[in-house]
């Protein structure tokens, strides 16, 4: 069975340009997160969506960071426009439901110059 | 904002020494998880723990939850080479109403030598 997906694996721009970041969660999952993972830190929650549905998004930057779940299966994370602080590692994960065990995918690595 | 913190940030072994991760906050816990991340991988769950005083083990690897669940350990006993990586712990607090909400601990870089 497959596991997470991300992409891009890798992306780097140059400030006050955008960026879009693309997941396709584990099947049947219901349950999907957005983290950022600093240099150095452990993975800080973004977002997290049940089905299409936004649950908590205190933690998301929403002056210049949106996300969409359109269908409740794949999901993009974007950042309007990028800063250098916003050089990270951007994590996707998938749950069956709310409290089940989380599944990460690979990350998308941005570099913002 | 509620904090979780791991101690050592960095070690440094040789193949065969033991070792023992810490993760700490002074908020309860309803549940914590450890994971492992390896480089340009994502963390990968290693066990959960739920119950004050547990001991779960897996292989090499034994986690303790602390008997008022605001404290863990992971001990590696006879560390290898596969061992390295960066281990994070992640807990959902009690008052935050919910387990899908996870905080993670900063991680501690284990590197093991031959």
């Amino acid at each position: 069975e497959a596991g997470v997906v991300q992409s891009p694996r890798y992306k780097i721009i140059e400030k006050k340009q955008p960026v879009a970041f693309w997941c396709n969660p584990i099947s049947g999952h219901n349950t999907l997160y957005w983290y950022r993972q600093n240099l150095g830190q452990g993975p800080e929650l973004l977002i997290r969506y049940e089905n299409e549905e936004a649950v908590d998004d205190s933690q998301l930057p929403k002056d210049r960071f949106s996300a969409e779940r359109l269908k409740g299966v794949d999901s993009t994370l974007k950042i309007q426009p990028a800063e250098l602080g916003d050089s990270a590692v951007y994590l996707c994960a998938s749950s069956s439901g709310p409290g089940q065990t989380q599944y990460f995918g690979p990350g998308t690595r941005l570099l913002v110059l | 904002t509620q904090l979780l913190e791991q101690s050592p940030q960095f070690l440094s072994i040789q193949e065969g020494e033991n070792l023992t991760v810490y993760c700490n906050s002074s908020s309860v816990f309803s549940s914590l998880q450890w994971y492992r991340q390896e480089p340009g991988e994502g963390p990968v769950l290693l066990v959960t723990v739920v119950t004050g005083g547990e001991v779960k083990k897996l292989k090499r690897l034994t986690f303790q939850f602390g008997d008022a669940r605001k404290d863990s350990s992971l001990h590696i006993t006879a560390a290898q080479p596969g061992d390295t990586g960066l281990y994070l712990c992640a807990g959902a607090f009690v008052n935050t109403g919910t387990a899908s909400k996870l905080t993670f601990g900063t991680g501690t870089r284990l590197q093991v030598t031959l």
